[in-house]
This record gives C-alpha cells, sequence and structure tokens, in this order.
C-alpha cells in the first residue's frame, strides 16, 4: 500500500495571503507525482506532473517543487484569491505494470483551501 | 476538444436496486480509469482498462461491481445490489499511452443510495 499523506487538511486564508501546502509520500520506487485542483461541482483539474528530485514546476501564481529524497512536494499560491479556493490534491503511481505504460494514481485525501475576500 | 464526459451527473437510487454510470474518455486514450471519492475520504482506485481488457480490477470493494469497455471507447460501471455505503462520487479519468501523461477527469457522478 502506497500512503501519500497531505497537510494541513484544510486551510483557511485572506484574499491576497500566499500560502502552501505539503505532500508526503514513501521516497522509495519513486516515478511520477502528480497535483491535481478540484473545485466543487467540477472535474479535477491537473496543475502539474513532477519526476525529477529538485524539480519546480510554475503555473501563474501556483508553483510546487519535489523532493524525491526525503519523499515531499511543496505546492504554494502567491497572493491567493477566492478562485483559488478548491481541494488541492496529490498523487503517485502505484503498481506500475513491468511495460511502464499506465498506471493507476494513489491519491491523498487532499487539502481544502478556503480564501476569503 | 471534448473532455471527459460522465452520465449521469446525480443519481438518486434506493437500497437493492442496480445502476449504471457511463463515462465517455477523451477521444484517441487508451487507458481509461475509474476512481470514487466517499465522504471523508481521498479517490480511490476502481478499475483501469488499457483498450478493452482490464488488466487491473484491484479496486473493486465487491463482486456487485463490474465494469466493462467496449470499442475502446466508452465504458460502464455497474453496481448491483446497492448498499448505502456504495454512496459516493464516481470519477472516470483517460489518459494517452505513457505513464507520465496526466489523467483528465470528467465531472463525476454523484450516487446516493438511500
Amino acid at each position: 500500500i502506497l500512503n501519500v499523506e497531505q497537510s494541513p487538511q484544510s486551510l483557511h486564508v485572506q484574499e491576497g495571503d500566499s500560502t502552501n501546502f505539503t505532500c508526503s509520500f514513501p521516497s522509495s520506487n519513486f516515478y511520477a507525482l502528480h497535483w491535481y485542483r478540484w473545485e466543487t461541482a467540477k472535474s479535477p483539474e491537473a496543475l502539474f506532473v513532477m519526476t525529477l528530485n529538485g524539480d519546480e514546476k510554475k503555473k501563474g501564481r501556483i508553483s510546487a517543487t519535489l523532493n524525491t529524497k526525503e519523499g515531499y512536494s511543496y505546492l504554494y499560491i502567491k497572493g491567493s484569491q477566492p478562485e483559488d479556493s478548491a481541494t488541492y490534491l496529490c498523487a503517485l503511481p502505484f503498481n506500475l505494470n513491468s511495460g511502464g505504460s499506465n498506471y493507476k494514481l494513489t491519491f491523498g485525501k487532499g487539502t481544502l483551501l478556503t480564501v476569503n475576500p | 476538444g471534448a473532455g471527459v464526459s460522465q452520465s449521469p451527473s446525480n443519481k438518486v437510487t434506493e437500497k437493492g436496486k442496480d445502476v449504471e454510470l457511463r463515462c465517455d474518455p477523451i477521444s484517441g486514450h487508451t487507458a481509461l480509469y475509474w476512481y470514487r471519492q466517499s465522504l471523508g475520504q481521498g479517490l480511490e482506485f476502481l478499475i483501469y482498462f488499457q483498450g478493452n481488457s482490464a488488466p487491473d480490477k484491484s479496486g473493486l470493494p465487491s463482486d456487485r461491481f463490474s465494469a466493462e469497455r467496449t470499442g475502446g471507447s466508452v465504458s460502464t460501471l455497474t453496481i448491483q445490489r446497492t448498499q448505502q455505503e456504495d454512496s459516493a462520487v464516481y470519477l472516470c479519468a483517460s489518459s494517452s499511452r505513457y505513464s507520465t501523461n496526466t489523467q483528465y477527469f470528467g465531472p463525476g457522478t454523484r450516487l446516493t443510495v438511500l
């Protein structure tokens, strides 16, 4: 069983605040890490796929870093806006088949971010 | 282009009834996945299709759950004799061939079993 932990479980910030949250995972047999953003009543939206230790990815005001040796990834949001309110999920592949093609994702329980105007 | 679609968006059923949930993946995506999220839980893997075959059914919670995929496209998840613990949001995702590729999710079907 692959244990993916996310913290905090929920977070309330004021508009304009910067914030960050964590995804922790076993550092052995790392292959890739995915961040998704899931707004209520919408589809989970892919933010980043990260594969290399030290990776940093950025999309607008959202960025992520990856440390595969110690088994964590941080997601940062700079200058939070109410439209950033969503659940942020991280996920890792599990039971990668020997052919290396396609896999199931094991998800953390997510961090629910609420940005107050 | 069109994304992953799922139907129905909401389903309310009585305990003991059968339900069918449908997923239309992105055209050309060979892999299709079903997940569910129960209240207070993370997204839980159910089953994975590569083409029409299902190499990994390990997440199906009981033999009341089954899924099929036809023509390498549409998939149906069937739950027989529904129980209250089956209430959840059922999500479908699809991806192209290679293992680091992003999985694209549909909007989900919210199933409520009374």
